[in-house]
């Protein structure tokens, strides 16, 4: 299985400010034959299912903020928030769909400083 | 646009099955653009793919749980289904169905969206 590691766990910003959330992949995620990054993240708030923020490393899903982008190829990868708002207080989750299975990392709690 | 919605008991005994629908609508589940899947996340833990399924009905599971888990499909119903079996108090988790797209070139699903409101199972006697 492919391992998928996040961090920090957890990570605490102030509104306004820039939060970067690191995922490293434990073998390349980067498919040769269409030279994409099989790598997807998500966002989790209480009581509701993950949604889908960004595909192909970098691809943002439609009505998804343009402050949120993701970046890296290969095994690293980022998910940047440009400027923090309220409504982005969430757990964050990276995942791998190269393989089966797919596999998640561990997520990673994002706070208001 | 498509939507999920799981159904099911609520509360499983130890070393019974478990068993979950979800109801597709919004599009076929026939359809060859999705694969069908589950994944579950025990309280205040990470996300797991059980496993997923083909319109032709070609299935992944999780390795991990592969010995005890079933998934179908029931295409009169636009359903599909999850059942896993010899169940402990480990398998307590919100439970989520969700689409993937058919990946051309890997063969395999892709990201998972759109996801259901997921539902919560209890192992306990």
């Amino acid at each position: 299985d492919i391992v998928m590691t996040q961090s920090p766990d957890s990570l605490a910003v102030s509104l306004g400010e820039r939060a970067t959330i690191n995922c490293k992949s434990s073998q390349s995620v980067l498919y040769s034959s269409n030279n994409k990054n099989y790598l997807a993240w998500y966002q989790e708030k209480p009581g509701q299912p993950p949604k889908l923020l960004i595909y192909w490393a970098s691809t943002r899903e439609s009505g998804v903020p343009d402050r949120f982008s993701g970046s890296g190829s290969g095994t690293d990868f980022t998910l940047t928030i440009s400027s923090l708002q309220a409504e982005d207080v969430a757990v964050y989750y990276c995942q791998q769909y190269y393989g089966t299975p797919p596999t998640f990392g561990q997520g990673t709690k994002l706070e208001i400083k | 646009q498509l939507q999920l919605q799981e159904s099911g008991p609520g509360l499983v005994k130890p070393s019974e099955t478990l068993s979950l629908t979800c109801t597709v609508s919004g599009g076929s589940i026939s359809s060859s653009s999705y694969y069908w899947g589950w994944i579950r996340q025990p309280p205040g833990k990470g996300l797991e793919w059980i496993g997923s399924i083909y319109y032709s009905g070609s299935t992944y599971y999780n390795p991990s749980l592969k010995s005890r888990v079933t998934i179908s499909v029931d295409t009169s119903k636009n359903q599909f289904s999850l059942k896993l079996s010899s169940v402990t108090a480990a398998d307590t988790a919100v439970y989520y169905c969700a689409t993937s797209t058919y990946d051309f070139w890997s063969g395999y699903p892709n990201w998972f969206d759109p996801w259901g409101q997921g539902t919560l199972v209890t192992v306990s006697s």
